[in-house]
């Protein structure tokens, strides 16, 4: 079985650009976390989704980032304007029922802004 | 807010030695789920093994078990017969049955198997 898919797995780009980060989440699961890690922070939740619909986005940093889940299939984690301080690993995660299952997680991102 | 704490930054033991990692935590609830995730060099999360604080028998996956003590919040992993691949950060997270399905993580142990 395929498991959390992510893309891309490294970027590079330089402060102020616009940033996409995407994420495949396992068939059949119906939740979908977005956590980043930093060596200061460590991982922490930036926003999760319950059938598609956002239900906590109080770990989102400010309003530069932006995420959306248009299907069951499909979420994307936006940053514009990227800045130095956003880069980090950002992970996709996934679990299925709504309910307090475990969450299996994708490959990660790890971004690096210039 | 819960709080996770891992008070060992890094540990080193030889190949085939038993190495437990300890966790505690701090939360007013009473139920809950914790879990053990591993990541190796190539950062990939990987779930090692998981707890539901109601039960009271300590989770075991083949060479990986739980020492899980409620009362004094404390949720250590054991590895037995410990093997070269364990070596990877070790991540202890909590997770509250009520509310935010919101994975609250330790800062890592860093684990080093030697040969």
């Amino acid at each position: 079985d395929a498991g959390v898919i992510q893309s891309p797995r490294h970027e590079v780009t330089e402060m102020g650009q616009e940033v996409t980060l995407r994420c495949k989440p396992i068939s059949g699961h119906n939740s979908l976390f977005w956590y980043r890690q930093t060596m200061m922070r460590g991982l922490e939740l930036l926003i999760y989704f319950n059938n598609n619909v956002p239900i906590d986005d109080s770990g989102m940093p400010e309003d530069r980032f932006s995420a959306k889940m248009p299907n069951a299939s499909f979420s994307t984690l936006k940053i514009q304007p990227s800045e130095p301080r956003d880069s980090a690993v950002y992970f996709c995660a996934s679990s299925f029922g709504g309910t307090q299952e475990t969450q299996y997680f994708g490959p990660g991102t790890r971004l690096l802004v210039l | 807010a819960q709080t996770v704490t891992q008070s060992q930054p890094e540990m080193s033991v030889q190949e085939a030695e038993t190495v437990t990692l300890s966790c505690t935590y701090d939360t007013s609830e009473s139920n809950y789920y914790l879990f053990w995730y591993k990541q190796p060099p190539s950062r990939q999360m990987i779930l090692v093994i998981r707890q539901e604080a109601y039960k009271q028998q300590n989770a075991t996956e083949n060479r990986f078990s739980v020492n899980f003590q409620k009362a004094a919040k404390s949720f250590s992993l054991k590895i037995s017969d410990s093997q070269l691949g364990d070596t990877a950060m070790y991540f202890c997270a909590f997770m509250t049955v009520q509310g935010a399905q919101k994975l609250v993580f330790g800062q890592g142990t860093r684990l080093t198997i030697n040969p």
